[in-house]
């Protein structure tokens, strides 16, 4: 079952502007989102996370926005760097579960 | 501060065999997962410590198993090799605070088995 689910595969902005990544899912139980940043054959990067009592968690060019009645999280980078261009994965973990579920993945392109 | 190191960081070995992984967490963090990575499947969960006690598991079979020492460092022993065991293996140690969870990746092993 897909608990987080990104829904866009792919997306392409250009450098300087705003990349937006967003990210769904089912299970209102969750305590914690988190999202990570990755390059082939390399394992994940931590980038931020946020709590689910919270609805917004900024570290430099990245924020993340939670909205719980949605169950929809976003990254937002900006600006955009040629550098930014990796696959992002979201997951959500329900702590007192020790359940951890990753996302799909999107591929963001920086272009120069 | 250190991150997450594993070893080794690369790895051959024939099926049949077993083979052992160490990790070791960042200090501080008492949580230490493990995934397997390949390009079909992506990122699947092993297994997870925290001091000293599995706390979960993912659907791999019994040939996977892992444990935790009392200094956090954690081990993963995959016995009877297949050829479809072959893949990057990660570890991750993870810390929660109030209000803030932070999971970070160690480099993995890669594995191949022929």
């Amino acid at each position: 079952d897909q608990q987080v689910k990104q829904n866009s595969p792919s997306l392409s902005v250009q450098e300087g502007r705003i990349s937006i990544l967003n990210c769904d899912y089912t299970n209102s139980m969750f305590d914690y989102f988190l999202w990570y940043k990755k390059y082939p054959a390399e394992g994940p990067t931590f980038l931020i996370s946020i709590s689910s009592i919270k609805d917004k968690n900024e570290d430099g060019r990245f924020t993340v926005f939670l909205n719980k009645s949605a169950k929809h999280l976003s990254l937002h980078i900006v600006p955009s760097q040629p550098g930014d261009s990796a696959v992002y994965f979201c997951a959500a973990l329900s702590y007192n579960f020790n359940k951890f579920y990753f996302g799909s993945g999107t591929k963001l392109n920086v272009k120069p | 501060k250190a991150g997450v190191t594993q070893t080794p960081r690369y790895l051959i070995k024939t099926r049949g065999q077993q083979v052992t992984l160490s990790c070791s967490p960042i200090s501080g963090h008492r949580s230490v997962s493990w995934y397997q990575q390949t390009p079909g499947q992506g990122l699947q969960f092993l297994f997870e410590y925290f001091s000293e006690t599995q706390r979960n598991k993912g659907n791999f079979p019994g040939r996977f198993s892992g444990r935790q020492f009392s200094n956090s460092r954690s081990e993963m022993n995959v016995s009877t090799l297949e050829l479809g065991d072959s893949a990057l293996y990660l570890c991750a140690s993870s810390l929660r605070t109030s209000g803030t969870y932070e999971q970070y990746f160690g480099p993995g092993t890669r594995l191949t088995v022929t």
